[in-house]
């Protein structure tokens, strides 16, 4: 069976920083692209970032730029997202997510992390 | 970007109806358009990717249709466990964005 279970979100400062972690199991994430998605409490739905099965190509959306790293070690199943410079806007449950192809759809989700930023 | 509008915000409906809901693109995504299902306290499902091919284990009475900036996901006859709020994605260009949702409410 297919899991993906987050953790490392805590309530933050803004300014702070923050390390997720997503530790996958049922499968191998060294054949997939995998993403983190956020959604804000009462919000929608927003991609955040990806990484190649191998880390060679990366991708964020433009608010998180220079700010968030995502990294993976497929040794451990594992995908990751250093979070700094944190600011009140990226309160929101991350999800961490498997991915297909490039540009990927999402086919199997973890139950999310809660990051809070608040002074 | 890429700006997906869904509407209706709400459609109000009950079981045994059909749900018609609706994802435009502001510009063409030809067929690279996801729709997901989310229902309180839970992680996003996949529902439909690439515009039509239901996911795994999805039921039929879930079916999506469309291409370039129009979309649809139709429920043909809604079911108690169907009522969630459902978005698009489109899968084209970087960002990946995702419509602000269709709340499918009794």
């Amino acid at each position: 069976e297919v899991q993906l279970v987050e953790s490392g979100g805590a309530l933050v400062q803004p300014g702070g920083s923050l390390r997720l972690s997503c530790a996958a199991s049922g499968f191998t994430i060294s054949t997939f692209w995998m993403s983190w998605v956020r959604q804000a409490p009462g919000k929608g739905l927003e991609w955040v970032a990806n990484i190649k099965q191998d880390g060679s190509e990366i991708y964020y959306v433009d608010s998180v730029k220079g700010r968030f790293t995502i990294s993976r070690d497929n040794a451990e199943n594992s995908l990751f997202l250093q979070m700094n410079s944190l600011r009140v806007e990226d309160t929101a449950l991350y999800y961490c997510a498997r991915g297909y192809d490039r540009f990927p759809y999402f086919d199997y989700w973890g139950q999310g992390t809660l990051v809070t930023v608040s002074s | 970007e890429i700006v997906l509008t869904q509407s209706p915000a709400t459609l109000s409906l009950s079981p045994g109806e059909r749900a018609t809901l609706s994802c435009r693109a502001s510009q063409s995504v030809t067929r690279f358009l996801v729709w997901y299902q989310q229902k309180p306290g839970q992680a996003p499902r996949l529902l439909v990717y690439d515009a039509s091919n239901r996911a795994t284990g999805i039921p039929a009475r879930f079916s999506g249709s469309g291409s370039g900036t129009d979309f649809s996901l139709t429920i043909s006859s809604l079911e108690s466990e169907d009522f969630a709020v459902y978005y698009c994605q489109q899968r084209m260009y970087w960002p990946l964005t995702f419509g602000g949702g269709t709340k499918v409410e009794i």
